[in-house]
């Protein structure tokens, strides 16, 4: 199992151009978080899934969006990049509700 | 707002000592609670898990929780130097998120 899968692992961007973070699970887990993470800050959540064709905003949705067709893929978007939105981004996973997240190894984002 | 708030040290500790983590959450509908290590630049692993009051032992970590206090802590005994990282609180809601404290720097000294 790779687990959780995320791509790119790094990507700068200039401000007002799109890109879209790919995630994907092989654990056929139903819950997927998208995290975002700044120097010296813990994770702050952006958007989840709790099942094909559902998501819900997090604390910090603004600037983004999300999908979720399939179990095992859960991409973010980022419209109009603004360098705000530089940060590492964390995908996670789990199982069961409120169980034990599974994390991506993370892409760093630079919006220059 | 919900919340989960940790020291932010950093903490230090010399190799062989005690390291105790504290946090504390607002929700009291939290039902699950973890302690990750993250190192620089890595992702965040899962040391321990706690889902009821009490003490929870595994190897040299111990996880404290107290519902009624809504406290959680993380005791590392024996601390090495490869305990040196971040230790991220996180509470599992009522709800379907997860929320993170901001993370405790570790640092224990040869």
């Amino acid at each position: 199992n790779a687990g959780v899968t995320q791509t790119p692992k790094f990507r700068i961007l200039k401000i007002g151009q799109s890109m879209t973070l790919q995630c994907t699970q092989d654990m056929n887990h139903n819950y997927m978080y998208w995290y975002r993470q700044d120097p010296g800050m813990g994770l702050k959540l952006i958007y989840y899934s709790v099942g094909a064709g559902i998501t819900d905003k997090g604390e910090v949705p603004n600037g983004y969006n999300v999908s979720r067709s399939t179990t095992e893929d859960f991409p973010l978007r980022l419209e109009l990049a603004a360098p705000s939105q530089t940060s590492v981004y964390f995908c996670a996973s789990t199982a069961i509700q409120g169980g034990e997240l599974f994390f991506g190894e993370g892409s760093r984002l630079t919006v220059l | 707002q919900k919340e989960v708030e940790q020291n932010s040290g950093p903490l230090s500790v010399p190799e062989g000592a005690i390291a105790s983590l504290n946090c504390t959450y607002s929700d009291r509908g939290s039902q699950s609670f973890f302690w990750y290590r993250q190192y620089s630049g890595k992702s965040p692993e899962l040391i321990m898990f706690i889902y009821s009051n009490g003490d929870k032992e595994d190897g040299r970590f111990t996880a404290q929780l107290n519902k009624a206090s809504q406290y959680v802590s993380l005791l590392i005994r024996d601390s090495q130097p490869s305990d040196s990282a971040t230790y991220l609180c996180a509470a599992g809601g009522a709800g379907n998120q997860f929320y993170f404290g901001t993370g405790t720097s570790l640092t224990v000294i040869p």
